[in-house]
């Protein structure tokens, strides 16, 4: 199964406002990615955030990671147009080494001018 | 920047045929996978490699195989293409992890929609 489930699956939300996509996680992991993919294109790497920290930020974007609730939260400030893309978590598995990430389903965001 | 090319954007394969996807990396990484992606199922590993001539099978390896001859280069191979390996297929490569993060960013390709009919 699916190590990183994000919620929600889409979401709308006009040019301006925040949006907040959430990934859950099964197991102990390393550390966290936060991925986006536009229309059609590979996978772009965002942000990583280590087990061991808290909050990242950067640029309009803010992650989260609570271990002891096995969960992250993406957070895109002002949002504009060119931020519509799917958005995924990746875990690593705390018993496996290497460079080996799960991938969640994505949250399809669209932000609407 | 980095950049990792897919040959192909778009491939279309009849049932049976070998069907070969390369992927080239440009900036000397030694981890490189393939991934396939599909509605529903998000982004499963095939198969990886953690230097040249050495694979490691994913999740999902089975009616594929790869090849690593050279650092920058590898190659996804089905062996006889099946309609249910219609999907698109992604190739990303990294640097290995180290000591702290334990992982390394992964760098995509654009991908390559393939469809066996």
């Amino acid at each position: 199964s699916q190590q990183g489930e994000e919620d929600p699956q889409a979401l709308s939300i006009q040019e301006g406002e925040n949006a907040t996509m959430n990934c859950s996680y099964k197991t102990s992991i390393n550390n966290l990615q936060w991925y986006r993919q536009n229309s059609g294109r590979g996978l772009v790497h965002l942000i990583l955030i280590r087990s061991n920290e808290r909050e990242k930020h950067s640029g309009r974007l803010r992650v989260t990671l609570d271990t002891s609730k096995k969960s992250s939260s993406l957070l895109i400030t002002a949002s504009r147009a060119a931020d519509t893309a799917s958005y995924f978590c990746a875990t690593d598995f705390e018993e496996t080494s290497g460079s080996r990430l799960t991938f969640g389903e994505g949250t399809q965001l669209t932000v609407n001018p | 920047d980095v950049k990792v090319t897919q040959s192909s954007r778009y491939l279309v394969k009849r049932t049976g045929e070998k069907v070969f996807l390369e992927c080239v990396q440009d900036m000397d990484h030694e981890n490189m996978f393939w991934y396939r992606q599909d509605p529903g199922l998000g982004l499963r590993l095939i198969y990886f490699s953690y230097d040249v001539k050495m694979k490691e099978k994913g999740d999902i390896p089975e009616g594929y195989s790869v090849s690593r001859e050279k650092k920058e280069r590898f190659s996804l191979i089905l062996e006889s293409a099946s309609t249910n390996q219609t999907s698109m297929y992604l190739c990303a490569s990294s640097f290995p992890p180290d000591r702290s993060s334990y992982n390394s960013p992964l760098h995509f390709g654009n991908g390559t929609r393939l469809t066996v009919t």
